[in-house]
């Protein structure tokens, strides 16, 4: 199993580009999970998805879309990049029944 | 509304002595708690959680964490440091609905040789 993978690892934007983050599991969670990190804040919930099929926004979704493709897949979008989205984004997976989360490697991105 | 306190945001310790990081927590109902430690460039790894059972948790790597109703306390231990024990640690608490996780701000945690 590989757990909880993200592709890119490294991304850099120039203010108004879009892209995707991609996230996809192998452990059969149910819930998936964006966080963004920045440095002395912790992590911060963007949105979640509590099954296939449904979304909804967590403590910071401005500016950021995402899509439950399908159980595996869950990907973050910034329609419009702005210097403010410079994190590390973390996905993460959670087993039906269970609290906890398992996150992936991250994506580092910044926007210039 | 729920929410953790790291007390220390940076503890420095001697190889093979104690560690201890402080966190409290807040939460309206009897809460799950976690510990997440992250080494430099990496992602988060579960050390150890508490959800109602066993008030000692017992976690990998020689971690353990003590819920404390009382004084609303989660503290991680370890008996004796080593140098692969450098990281960044996370306390968190889950909202009731398990839809969010409230990070702390971190402790990082210092091995000296």
């Amino acid at each position: 199993n590989a757990g909880v993978t993200q592709t890119p690892k490294f991304q850099v934007l120039k203010t108004g580009q879009s892209m995707t983050l991609q996230c996809a599991q192998d452990m059969n969670h149910n819930s998936m999970y964006w966080y963004r990190q920045d440095p002395g804040m912790g992590l911060r919930l963007i949105y979640y998805s509590a099954s296939e099929g449904t979304t909804d926004k967590g403590e910071v979704p401005n500016g950021y879309n995402v899509s439950r493709l399908n159980k595996r897949e869950f990907s973050l979008r910034l329609e419009s990049a702005a210097p403010s989205q410079t994190s590390v984004y973390f996905c993460a997976g959670r087993p039906g029944g269970s609290y906890e989360q398992y996150f992936g490697p991250g994506t580092r991105l910044t926007v210039t | 509304a729920q929410s953790v306190t790291q007390l220390d945001s940076h503890v420095s310790v001697s190889e093979g002595t104690p560690v201890l990081l402080r966190c409290n927590y807040s939460s309206s109902y009897s809460p799950s708690l976690f510990w997440y430690v992250q080494h430099p460039n990496k992602g988060l790894q579960l050390l150890l959680k508490y959800t109602s059972a066993a008030t000692l948790v017992k976690g990998i790597n020689g971690f353990e964490a003590e819920f404390k109703k009382s004084e609303t306390s989660f503290h991680l231990t370890k008996p004796s440091a080593h140098m692969s024990d450098a990281a960044e640690y996370f306390c968190v608490v889950s909202d009731f609905w398990a839809n969010n996780l409230f990070f702390g701000t971190g402790t990082r945690l210092t091995v000296i040789p």
